[in-house]
């Protein structure tokens, strides 16, 4: 399995306080994406990036932000975090050179909002 | 993006072939098949991905008819193990880092009883 860590695996916190979530892959793969995961909804697409400082908006990527200064990294941002973001959420990751365009995933992050 | 059709849950028995069908009743030219495969509390995993008529690997078959206007995944011999949720993707997966071929959708949840 391609190496791609999410970090942290839970958090809690109160509404309006700002969340950081990490994801680290170690396979140099050129392209990352972030989910959401809630029960009836099935996977998001929250943001995706295409290379070091290039991002792009998915399907629900209002209150949501992401950087890539790295290409190990791809950090997601909750500015002010609101009850609607209880979620589950998924990095993902996959290489410009496979010929399949198979999707690695993390493990995921569940985050509660009070 | 070509929407997906999956039921959204299935049962069976261990030992049992199981068929999901997803239609895909726009499915453009460039566009692939692909499906995963996702337990609790983890992330998607590819299960197999193909364009058109039959392919094979390890842990199942993906059958394609001529119009390509939808696919089937084709478990053989189930055991408990195989109760997950099933996602069938459609999109052109080498167009580069865009987030063509990357929605989701709710996916078929197959309970194998024993």
């Amino acid at each position: 399995d391609a190496g791609i860590t999410q970090s942290p695996r839970h958090k809690v916190t109160e509404t309006g306080t700002p969340v950081t979530l990490r994801c680290h892959q170690t396979e140099n793969h050129r392209y990352m994406y972030w989910y959401r995961q809630d029960p009836g909804h099935g996977l998001r697409l929250i943001h995706y990036s295409y290379g070091v400082k290039d991002t792009d908006k998915g399907e629900v990527s209002d209150g949501y932000s992401v950087s890539r200064s790295k290409t190990e990294d791809f950090l997601l941002t909750l500015e002010s975090a609101t009850s609607s973001q209880t979620s589950v959420y998924f990095c993902a990751s996959r290489s410009s050179g496979t010929n399949t365009g198979e999707l690695f995933f993390g493990e995921g992050s569940r985050l509660t909002v009070l | 993006l070509a929407k997906t059709t999956q039921p959204i849950s299935m049962d069976s028995y261990e030992g049992q072939e199981v068929n999901i069908t997803c239609s895909h009743n726009n499915i453009a030219t460039n566009d692939y098949i692909t499906w995963y495969q996702q337990f609790p509390s983890q992330g998607p995993r590819f299960i197999i991905q193909g364009y058109k008529t039959k392919v094979t690997n390890e842990v199942a078959s993906l059958f394609i008819p001529a119009d390509r206007k939808s696919s089937t995944l084709s478990l053989p011999r189930v055991s408990l193990s195989d109760t997950a949720v099933y996602y069938c993707l459609v999109g052109e997966m080498y167009s580069g880092g865009g987030a063509d071929g990357l929605t989701f959708g709710k996916g078929t949840h197959l309970i194998i009883q024993p």
